[in-house]
């Protein structure tokens, strides 16, 4: 299957500060999506991208779908503590159907 | 507004032993996955279906079985259940035509194999 490197792996910050995530893919993707998923709970959508460029936010949360189709970037400014959660990236490429997952990023913010 | 239902919530099944996984979707959804989620790693996908009768493999099919007989049911059968099975297991679904393409997933099913 597909690999996708995400990165970091985990994250602790200090509330209010803004948080940057990344995931790099070994083909050309023509989806890019954002998950977070709480403990005990599925995966929930952030953010959808589908054009190379595109950049799309979701209140505090910004994510870009790189020019080289390879890789996508998840900024979260000014962090709060409801933020802690594990980040997934997941992509697709064509002309499958089916979504490949990055390893995840966890998230902790301290008070 | 369901969204995609998985029971059980959580299982201890013996080394052997068989069970199913249920997951149902009431968004009209044509296509359906099935992820498995060890710690520390991505979800890994074990099987889908493009729509009523079509299923094929994914990444990690071994071991697992599907059907799809309706377009909001997709259960998973596990025949003889191993250690390496345990893992929480996540059923999602999406539309698959013009417009956005996204995954809406259950909240995910516990299963421990001793």
């Amino acid at each position: 299957g597909q690999q996708l490197n995400q990165s970091p792996q985990s994250m602790f910050i200090q509330e209010g500060e803004d948080v940057s995530m990344n995931c790099t893919s070994s083909s050309i993707f023509n989806t890019w999506l954002w998950y977070k998923q709480d403990p005990g709970e599925g995966p929930v959508l952030l953010i959808a991208l589908y054009k190379a460029g595109e950049l799309t936010s979701n209140g505090r949360l910004t994510a870009q779908f790189g020019i080289t189709r390879k890789d996508s970037f998840l900024n979260i400014s000014a962090s709060i503590p409801s933020d802690v959660g594990i980040y997934f990236c997941a992509g697709r490429s064509p002309p499958g159907n089916q979504f490949y997952f990055g390893t995840g990023t966890s998230l902790t913010v301290i008070p | 507004n369901a969204g995609v239902t998985q029971t059980p919530k959580f299982r201890i099944l013996k080394i052997g032993q068989s069970m199913t996984l249920q997951c149902t979707q009431d968004m009209n959804h044509n296509y359906m996955y099935w992820y498995r989620q060890d710690p520390g790693m991505g979800l890994k996908l074990i099987y889908y279906s493009v729509g009523a009768g079509i299923t094929d493999k994914g990444e990690v099919p071994n071991g697992y079985n599907v059907s799809r007989s309706t377009t909001e049911d997709f259960p998973l059968r596990l025949e003889l259940a191993a250690p390496s099975q345990t893992s929480v297991y996540f059923c999602a679904s999406s539309y698959w035509g013009t417009g956005a393409n996204v995954l809406t997933f259950g909240a995910g099913s516990r299963l421990t194999v001793l």
